[in-house]
């Protein structure tokens, strides 16, 4: 089955360390975006990438960084900078970088940082 | 940039009542509009999409109608069930490298 991974589903660190969380998808998709989702306020864009080895910050994107080296991997790394870091992460991927496809999510990784 | 207004934020109702969710856009040059259901733990996913040439679109008891004039589009669930219940979004985009932008989410809740 085609489709996109987040791994793990839930996640605890401590505070002021550093946290990868992965994001993988055999839909061969151009498009991976990151998304934070705190409660009751929708869906807030981290980063995207429409394409391998390049990426764009979204609306949200400091103290967190990403790497696109392959079209099948957009992991997002949650730093020590961000001040607020405990949230539900989802991932998500589209065929089209035109924005006239749907994207399709993940699971979601919840993150908690204490 | 587009702006997506989504009401209302929460909405229960009975089993086998309708439910219609209605979100407005600002950007007269979008023309692509998914919702997506998002149940409790899990990622959202799609449920159905309009596109701008269409003024309505029907899949069983969901559909979405499209008013560009206005620019609003609206999601029509009959006969709803329990597992209905969830959070919806709608979202709006355009050509080009635009990303979509999300409302804030509906949440349903359906009373058996």
């Amino acid at each position: 089955d085609g489709g996109i991974t987040q791994s793990p589903k839930y996640l605890f660190r401590k505070e002021g360390q550093n946290v990868t969380l992965s994001c993988e998808q055999n839909l061969n998709h151009d498009a991976m975006y990151w998304y934070r989702q705190d409660p009751g306020q929708g869906l807030r864009l981290i980063y995207y990438s429409q394409i391998v080895n390049d990426f764009q910050k979204g609306d949200i994107a400091e103290g967190y960084s990403v790497s696109r080296e392959k079209k099948e991997s957009f992991p997002l790394t949650v730093t020590s900078a961000q001040k607020n870091p405990t949230a539900f992460y989802l991932c998500a991927s589209s065929a089209q970088t035109t924005g006239n496809s749907p994207l399709h999510f993940g699971n979601g990784t919840r993150l908690t940082v204490t | 940039g587009e702006n997506v207004e989504q009401h209302p934020s929460t909405l229960s109702v009975q089993e086998g009542d309708s439910a219609v969710i209605k979100c407005t856009y600002s950007d007269s040059a979008s023309n692509y509009f998914p919702w997506y259901k998002q149940e409790l733990g899990k990622g959202p996913q799609l449920i159905i999409d309009i596109r701008s040439n269409v003024g309505e679109k029907k899949d069983q008891r969901i559909a979405v109608t499209l008013n560009k004039t206005a620019k609003h589009f609206s999601l029509h669930i009959t006969e709803t069930q329990p597992e209905d219940s969830a959070v919806y979004f709608c979202a709006a985009s355009r050509g080009g490298s635009y990303i979509p932008t999300f409302g804030r989410g509906t949440s349903l809740i359906v009373h058996p």
